[in-house]
């Protein structure tokens, strides 16, 4: 059975800083990009980052670029979220995701998120 | 930025059939996931590529994309269906979320 579990969220003061993880198992972690995603408290899904197999390269969206940074320990089966200089807008719950890079016929590109942990929140508040 | 309009809620009655509708440009063009999210829990993936639905999810669970539409059906709706359905595609380099729905099985 896959499983993803969450850690490390809490209260942070704006400007402060937090490392979240995710240990996964029932799948090769070392085989899969993986994401984090997260959901502001009553709001939608937003995808946040994303890193390859071997770390080797990482996405983010716009409003993280520079303050959080993704990475992974493929022989801990563990991916983490370094996040920096939070805001209040960062406020929300943290899920790690796997994620799938399905490329079609014509090699158009369609990603998506097959298992998902059950989340971690991160309160930042002064 | 590419947007993915849900309508904010859909109510169905017991056992009749619930259609939740993701609009954007072209979307028929695009391919379109579904993840359902019950209360306080985190999303699951209920249909991946359009239609085709994960090991696990009910065969009353279908979808459609075509046009400016791409529709979940969840035909014979259950209590146990109740919660918010997200749409997801990918365009400008970017994972794209629509807004959620929320389902009501009245």
């Amino acid at each position: 059975e896959v499983q993803l579990v969450e850690s490390g969220g809490g209260l942070v003061q704006p400007g402060g800083s937090l490392r979240l993880y995710c240990v996964v198992s029932g799948f090769t972690f070392s085989s899969y990009w993986m994401s984090w995603v997260r959901q502001a408290p009553g709001k939608g899904l937003e995808w946040v980052a994303n890193i390859k197999q071997d770390g080797s390269e990482k996405y983010y969206v716009d409003s993280v670029n520079g303050r959080f940074t993704i990475s992974r320990d493929n022989a801990k089966n563990s991916l983490y979220l370094q996040m920096n200089s939070l805001r209040v807008e960062d406020t929300a719950v943290y899920y790690c995701a796997r994620y799938i890079r399905f490329f079609d016929s014509n090699n158009y590109y369609h990603p998506y998120f097959d298992s998902w942990g059950q989340g971690t929140l991160v309160t930042v508040s002064s | 930025s590419y947007e993915l309009t849900q309508p904010l809620s859909v109510s169905v009655a017991l056992g009749q059939a619930a259609r939740i509708t993701c609009g954007g440009n072209n979307i028929g063009s695009k391919n379109v996931h579904w993840y359902q999210q019950m209360p306080g829990q985190a999303p699951v993936l209920v249909m991946y590529r359009d239609t085709n639905r994960p090991s696990g999810i009910p065969e009353r669970f279908s979808g459609s994309n075509s046009g400016n539409t791409a529709t979940l059906t969840i035909s014979r709706a259950q209590a146990g269906d109740e919660g918010d359905y997200y749409c997801q595609v990918w365009d400008s380099s970017t994972v794209v979320f629509g807004g959620g729905t929320k389902l009501t099985v009245l």
